[in-house]
């Protein structure tokens, strides 16, 4: 199985500013035939199921905002959210499937 | 608007047996794989099973092979994960959860249900 690693487990930001999330596979997820990166991002708030932000690594999916983020290839990813927002507390997991599904540990993000 | 609706969470004794349905509405429930992912109390993800489209292709995790049998009926628009053998780690909130293509080979997810809880205690 491919393995997910997040970091950092948690992180404090300011509103207003930039928030990084790294995820490392334990092998490359980009498919040479397509060169695509089989990597999504989720959102998950409290007590709710997790939401799509990202796939293919650095598409956004339709309807989230534009502070969102997504960039790396191969087995080297990160989520951006460029100015943080209230609404933006959450845990958010990377997720390769490349190879059947894995997801990272998640990282959660709080307002200092 | 999609909607995913779990149902069939319950408490049940290590050793038994559940199956969970997860009825889906707002797109065309045949044109697309399925799959279902759990969480445990506070911590990940991890993916249990997918579906194909037709139902002809079906993936599970390690940890439930043998012992979950994931399974569809187009007609009814309507996914289940039928579920023996259940053990204490395996308690967790149940999620169905859309793939955006009909096949299975490379599965992400679109859309989440809201999630059903299944709980494995003596």
């Amino acid at each position: 199985d491919i393995v997910m690693t997040q970091s950092p487990e948690s992180l404090a930001v300011s509103l207003g500013e930039r928030a990084t999330i790294n995820c490392k596979s334990s092998q490359s997820v980009l498919y040479s035939s397509n060169n695509r990166n089989y990597l999504a991002w989720y959102q998950q708030k409290p007590g709710q199921p997790p939401k799509l932000l990202i796939y293919w690594a650095s598409t956004r999916e339709s309807g989230v905002p534009d502070r969102f983020s997504g960039s790396g290839s191969g087995t080297d990813f990160t989520l951006t959210i460029s100015s943080l927002q209230a609404e933006d507390v959450a845990v958010y997991y990377c997720h390769q499937y490349y190879m059947t599904s894995t997801f990272g540990q998640g990282t959660k993000v709080e307002i200092k | 608007e999609v909607q995913l609706l779990e149902s069939g969470g319950d408490l049940i004794r290590p050793g038994g047996s559940l199956r969970l349905s997860c009825a889906g509405s707002g797109f065309t429930f045949s044109n697309f794989a399925m799959s279902w992912v759990r969480q445990a109390p506070g911590k990940g993800l991890e993916w249990v099973s997918a579906i194909s489209a037709t139902g002809d292709n079906t993936y599970y995790a390690d940890s439930v092979r043998g012992r979950f049998t994931i399974s569809r009926d187009n007609s009814k628009n309507t996914l289940y994960l039928q579920m023996n053998g259940l053990r204490a780690d395996d308690t967790a909130v149940f999620y169905c959860a859309k793939v955006p293509l009909p096949g299975i080979s490379n599965p992400r997810f679109d859309y989440w249900g809201q999630g059903a809880l299944v709980t494995v205690s003596s």
